[in-house]
């Protein structure tokens, strides 16, 4: 299996940040990446798919880099909306899809 | 309107079964790949079986043998079998679109299993 590693764990910003999510995979997934906000009692929300592509719907404020084995998530300027969990996830291969570990972004 | 709404589950004791009903409305189950993804309390998200359009059928090696997925294209329906069901079952289970990363998911659902 691919591991998917997130760093940090926790975050804590304030309102107009700018945040970087780093994620790692334990072996290359070339661009099939996508980032996830949760929020509590809620499903996931798809934000960023193919490593940079923006869901449409979702805030220009947020975007995702990398390919290969790292990538990172950045809230050009964190809004009280985006203080949730984000979770990376590969999907190299569809039958074995895996989640990084999560980053609660809280409130500084 | 493009939605997945779930049914099922529930409380069960150790070694019972629960099944999973997943409806989808604007799109076609058959024409997509479909995910079981479960978030255990507090912890973060696994998937734990896929089906593809063409019915192949994956499971993580937590749930292989145990968990069936399936699908019902008459009702445009998604579904999870659960049998002997274990304590580290428990969790908020989810069905979901895959396109690319997974772009439609259902409400979830909690899965408790507990004498």
């Amino acid at each position: 299996d691919i591991q998917m590693t997130q760093s940090p764990s926790t975050l804590s910003a304030s309102v107009g940040d700018r945040v970087t999510i780093t994620c790692r995979a334990s072996q290359s997934i070339s661009i099939w990446l996508a980032w996830y906000q949760q929020k509590p009692g809620k499903a996931p929300k798809l934000l960023i798919y193919k490593a940079s592509s923006l869901e449409p719907g979702v805030s220009s404020r947020f975007s995702g880099s990398g390919s290969g084995t790292e990538f990172t998530l950045t809230i050009s300027s964190l809004q009280p909306d985006d203080f949730a969990t984000y979770y990376c996830q590969q999907y190299s291969s569809y039958s074995e899809i895996t989640f990084g570990g999560g980053t609660k972004v809280e409130i500084k | 309107e493009v939605q997945l709404v779930q049914s099922g589950g529930g409380l069960v004791q150790p070694g019972g079964s629960l099944r999973l009903s997943c409806a989808a409305s604007g799109f076609s189950v058959s024409n997509n790949y479909m995910n079981w993804v479960r978030q255990a309390p507090g912890k973060g998200l696994e998937c734990v079986s896929v089906i593809y359009r063409e019915g192949t059928t994956y499971y993580a090696d937590s749930v292989k043998g145990r968990f069936t997925i399936s699908r019902d294209d008459s009702t445009n329906a998604l579904y999870l079998q659960m049998n002997s069901l274990r304590a580290d079952d428990t969790a908020i289970y989810y069905c979901a679109r895959q396109s690319g990363g997974l772009d439609v998911w259902g409400q979830g659902t909690t899965v408790t299993v507990s004498s």
